[in-house]
C-alpha cells in the first residue's frame, strides 16, 4: 500500500466548475501536509500548505482531517490555467522532512 | 543562482552505460534532496544531504546508484550500469534547512531514457 494515495483521475471539467480532490495517508506520524501542482514536463511547485483548521487561498481551499488521515483540495470557478497534475504531499518528522508524494490527480479544465 | 539548476536536461543512455546527473542548488541552501519520478507517478525520495553529509540514502533503489555533494553545494547523482527501469525524471530539490520551514525549491529535472 502506498503511503499517500490519490485518485489518479483524469478529471475533465468545464471552465467555471468546482472540483474536489481527495487524498489519504497511512503514516499517523505525518506532520506536515501540502498540495503541489505539476504542469506537464515541469517540476512540482508548492500550491499551498494544509492546516488542521483548514485554509483558503483565493479559489483554492484545503482541508485536513488527522483522525481520518484524509486531505482534500477544492478548486472553485476553475480556469483553463488550472489544468495540471495535483500532488498530495506529506512529511514525517526526523532529521529532515523529506516529502512523500502521492501519484497525483490529473485535472483538465475544458473551454 | 536564482533557482535550482539541473543538467543535462535530457540524457539518453544505452543499457549498461554509466551516467552522471548534476544538481546546482540555490546558493546557501543547506539541504539537498534527490527524487526519482517515473512516468505517471509522483516523485519518490532517493537521498538527502545536509551540507556535504549524506544523512539519508534509504531511497536509493540499488547499489548502482550513488550520490555525492563533496563541498556542500553542487551534487552529482551517478547511476552505474544503467537498466531500462532506471528511465525516469530525476529531480533535485534544495531547502534553506532540513525541516522545510522555508519551503523546498525543485529543479526542472533530468529526463533519463535508457535504451
Amino acid at each position: 500500500r502506498k503511503e499517500v494515495e490519490q485518485d489518479p483521475g483524469p478529471f475533465n471539467v468545464p471552465e467555471g466548475a468546482t472540483v474536489a480532490f481527495n487524498c489519504t495517508y497511512s503514516n499517523s506520524a505525518s506532520q506536515s501536509f501540502f498540495w503541489y501542482r505539476q504542469d506537464c514536463r515541469k517540476e512540482p511547485k508548492l500550491l499551498m500548505s494544509v492546516y488542521s483548521s483548514g485554509n483558503e487561498d483565493g479559489r483554492f481551499t484545503a482541508q485536513l482531517n488527522r483522525a481520518s488521515q484524509y486531505i482534500s483540495l477544492l478548486i472553485r470557478d476553475s480556469k483553463l490555467s488550472d489544468s495540471a497534475t495535483y500532488l498530495c504531499v506529506v512529511t514525517v518528522g526526523g532529521s529532515a522532512r523529506q516529502l512523500t508524494f502521492g501519484s497525483g490527480t490529473q485535472l483538465t479544465v475544458l473551454p | 543562482g536564482a533557482g535550482v539548476s539541473q543538467s543535462p536536461r535530457y540524457k539518453v543512455a544505452k543499457r549498461g552505460q554509466d551516467v552522471a546527473l548534476r544538481c546546482d542548488p540555490i546558493s546557501g541552501h543547506v539541504s539537498l534532496f534527490w527524487y526519482q519520478q517515473a512516468l505517471g507517478q509522483g516523485p519518490e525520495f532517493l537521498t538527502y544531504f545536509q551540507n556535504e553529509a549524506q544523512l539519508d540514502k534509504s531511497g536509493l533503489p540499488s547499489d548502482r546508484f550513488f550520490a555525492e555533494r563533496p563541498e556542500g553545494s553542487v551534487s552529482t547523482l551517478k547511476i552505474q550500469r544503467t537498466q531500462q527501469e532506471d528511465s525516469a525524471v530525476y529531480l533535485c530539490a534544495s531547502s534553506l534547512e532540513g525541516q522545510g520551514v522555508y519551503g523546498y525549491t525543485f529543479g526542472s529535472g533530468t529526463r533519463l531514457t535508457v535504451v
